[in-house]
């Protein structure tokens, strides 16, 4: 099993600021099979970034995934009073299980 | 448009079981694996068990192998949990996801959630 671990934990910024959060696996993600999702209290999860740096239909340009192998990352360029929220990395390669990073929460300093 | 309402979910005691239904609409079905996911209070996402498309093939995590069982149904266009020997850690709000439609195991749609609480 691939366990993913995400940082740091919790990240405090100011709108109109860059976030970065890392996301590094146990071992190496194939054909980079890394998603991003958001989460926003009471709502479901948001597809982001598929393909470790694809983003999902409708999603902003200020949103950019990178990285390869064991280490990964999301980028906010200038963040939005709306994006602050629970960011959550996943692998999906080959067979279950799939697997989560336990979220990085981007709060607002 | 594509939506998936999920239901069922409820408080049980330890040991009881639930049913959990996740209704889909906007898409073709049969044409995708989906997924079950949850989300116990204070923590991350953790997924749970797929299905593909016919039905054929289920995957559980390991915690919930022999307890739980996934199943769908195709002419109604709705996925099914059954949930048994209910246990304190299986509280979760609990959401269907629908996978991508390249087939890869990421999830471009999911539900609101349904809330399942196993306290005595």
């Amino acid at each position: 099993e691939i366990v993913l671990t995400q940082s740091p934990g919790t990240l405090s910024l100011s709108p109109g600021e860059r976030a970065t959060l890392s996301c590094r696996a146990s071992q190496s993600v194939s054909s980079n099979y890394l998603a991003w999702y958001q989460q926003k209290p009471g709502q479901a999860p948001r597809l982001l970034i598929y393909g470790a740096s694809t983003r999902a239909t409708g999603i902003p340009d200020r949103f950019s995934g990178s990285g390869s192998g064991t280490d990964f990352t999301l980028t906010i360029s200038r963040l939005e009073p709306e994006d602050f929220a629970v960011y959550f990395c996943q692998q999906y390669v080959g067979s279950p299980p799939i697997t989560f990073g336990q979220g990085t929460r981007l709060e607002i300093k | 448009e594509v939506q998936l309402v999920e239901s069922g979910g409820g408080l049980v005691q330890p040991g009881g079981s639930l049913r959990l239904s996740c209704a889909a609409s906007g898409f073709t079905f049969r044409t995708y694996a989906m997924t079950w996911v949850r989300r116990a209070p204070g923590k991350g996402l953790e997924w749970v068990s797929a299905i593909s498309g016919d039905g054929a093939y289920t995957y559980y995590t390991d915690s919930v192998k022999g307890r739980f069982t996934t199943s769908r149904d195709n002419a109604k266009n709705t996925l099914y949990l059954q949930m048994n020997s209910l246990r304190a850690e299986d509280t979760a709000l609990y959401y269907c996801a629908k996978n991508a439609m390249d087939g890869q195991a990421y999830y471009d749609y999911w539900g609101q959630g349904t809330a399942v609480t196993v306290s005595s």
